[in-house]
């Protein structure tokens, strides 16, 4: 199976910074990447699919980038509403899905 | 809107069997591919099973490869999570997951909230 990693782990920062998280595969999935928000008590949610698309509904702030091996997650101006744990998974076709294991943003 | 409503989740022993549904609502369930996505207490997200619109793809984590099955109706918009030989390592929160597209591809679109499975003596 393809692992996935990412860092950092935990993240602390302020509203209004830009924040930036990284994941990395073990091998090239192209750009078959998502990012999810997950609350506290709350079921995830679709941030970004295929890398650097933004999922219906999603607030511009958010962006993705890369391809192959090593993908971010930017969040351009963090809002008090950002402040969650953001995963990444591949879903390349002929791997079973897999999930980083989570970036926690907190409150600097 | 699209609503996914999981149940059957609750405390088992070890090696018994507990059947998870998921009914949805708000889309057209024969359109959509369905997938099942555990975490268990404090811990990260892990795909456990998929199901392709026509039943006719399925796919299973090696962590449950044997011991889950997956299926689904849908003329009854629902999906099910058949686990038999539970083990302590299951307890976790079930999650129906949605996909984007009606194949296998495991991007997940929408969520419930879960149903918890606790698997303990």
């Amino acid at each position: 199976d393809i692992q996935m990693t990412q860092s950092p782990s935990t993240l602390s920062a302020s509203v209004g910074d830009r924040v930036t998280i990284t994941c990395r595969a073990s091998q090239s999935i192209s750009s078959w990447l998502a990012w999810y928000q997950q609350k506290p008590g709350k079921a995830p949610k679709l941030l970004i699919y295929k890398a650097s698309s933004l999922e219906s509904g999603v607030p511009s702030r958010f962006s993705g980038s890369g391809s192959g091996t090593e993908f971010t997650l930017t969040i351009s101006s963090l809002q008090p509403d950002d402040f969650a744990t953001y995963y990444c998974q591949q879903y390349n076709s002929y791997s079973p899905a897999t999930f980083g294991p989570g970036t926690k943003v907190d409150i600097k | 809107e699209v609503q996914l409503v999981e149940s059957g989740g609750g405390l088992v022993q070890p090696g018994r069997s507990l059947r998870l549904s998921c009914a949805a609502s708000g889309f057209t369930f024969d359109d959509y591919a369905m997938h099942w996505v555990r975490q268990a207490p404090g811990k990260g997200l892990e795909w456990v099973s998929g199901i392709s619109w026509n039943s006719g793809s399925i796919g299973y984590a090696d962590s449950v490869k044997g011991r889950f099955t997956i299926s689904r109706d849908n003329a009854k918009n629902s999906l099910y999570l058949q686990m038999n030989s539970l083990r302590a390592e299951d307890t976790a929160l079930y999650y129906c997951a949605k996909a984007s597209s009606r194949f296998m591809t495991p991007l997940f679109q929408h969520w419930g909230q879960g149903t918890l499975v606790t698997v303990s003596s």
